[in-house]
């Protein structure tokens, strides 16, 4: 149980385009997803907060219009990079809160998109 | 500002020994804490969890170490096989945060044939 997914595994763009990375709670329903970033031997960094039906919540510094969140289902949260740039290449992870009305955060992380904008 | 700290990049150990990853953290009132294992180009792996209300709990072959009093968390991972090798990290969350979880910076353990 507790599997979260993410698609596409590896996506390479041109600078301008959209890209959209997908997050699914496979056999669970999340009403909370977290997205994060990740560059190369660095530790996750959390971008936001992800609450089904409502606005995303962004962390400081992260720019809204740029990173866009849908919650849209249970089990779907989307991430999409508007008009990418090579500085927005990254590995991009989400993870998903299971809802077991536990006071405490057991996250379960998808496998991560690796984007590559050129 | 707030955060969780590794005392060591770097962990290399003998296949068959024991590994010992350590912790930092500053913010006392963070009330949960997990070990998560990545490899390389994949997400990370919920390995254990304790709360704060416990010092030590135990699982497969891992366990884990917590000190409320000197803010330090450690992995033990015990006969240590070459699949262990991976980045370790700790993370900590604090109640009413809505929930979110804050990453150490990682610690790469490395198994030697």
């Amino acid at each position: 149980g507790a599997v979260v997914s993410q698609h596409p595994s590896r996506v390479i763009c041109k600078s301008g385009t959209s890209v959209k990375i997908e997050c699914r709670s496979l056999d669970f329903q999340a009403t909370t997803m977290f997205w994060y970033r990740q560059f190369p031997k660095k530790s996750l960094m959390l971008m936001a907060t992800s609450n089904e039906g409502s606005k995303a919540t962004y962390e400081q510094g992260v720019e809204k219009d740029k990173f866009l969140i849908n919650h849209a289902s249970l089990t779907l949260s989307t991430l999409t990079v508007t008009s990418a740039h090579p500085e927005d290449s990254s590995f991009y992870i989400c993870s998903a809160r299971i809802p077991t009305g536990s006071p405490y955060n057991e996250q379960f992380f998808g496998p991560g998109t690796r984007l590559t904008v050129l | 500002g707030e955060s969780v700290g590794l005392h060591l990049p770097t962990l290399s150990v003998q296949e068959g020994d024991n590994s010992i990853i350590n912790c930092a953290y500053s913010n006392s009132a963070s009330d949960y804490f997990i070990w998560y294992k990545q490899e390389s180009g994949k997400g990370p792996q919920f390995i254990i969890d304790i709360r704060s209300n416990m010092d030590k709990r135990q699982g497969q072959r891992v366990t884990v170490l917590l000190n409320k009093t000197v803010k330090h968390l450690s992995l033990q991972i015990a006969a240590t096989q070459p699949g262990d090798s991976a980045v370790y990290f700790c993370a900590e969350s604090l109640q009413g945060s809505a929930r979110q979880l804050t990453f150490g910076s990682g610690t790469q353990l490395t198994v030697l044939p």
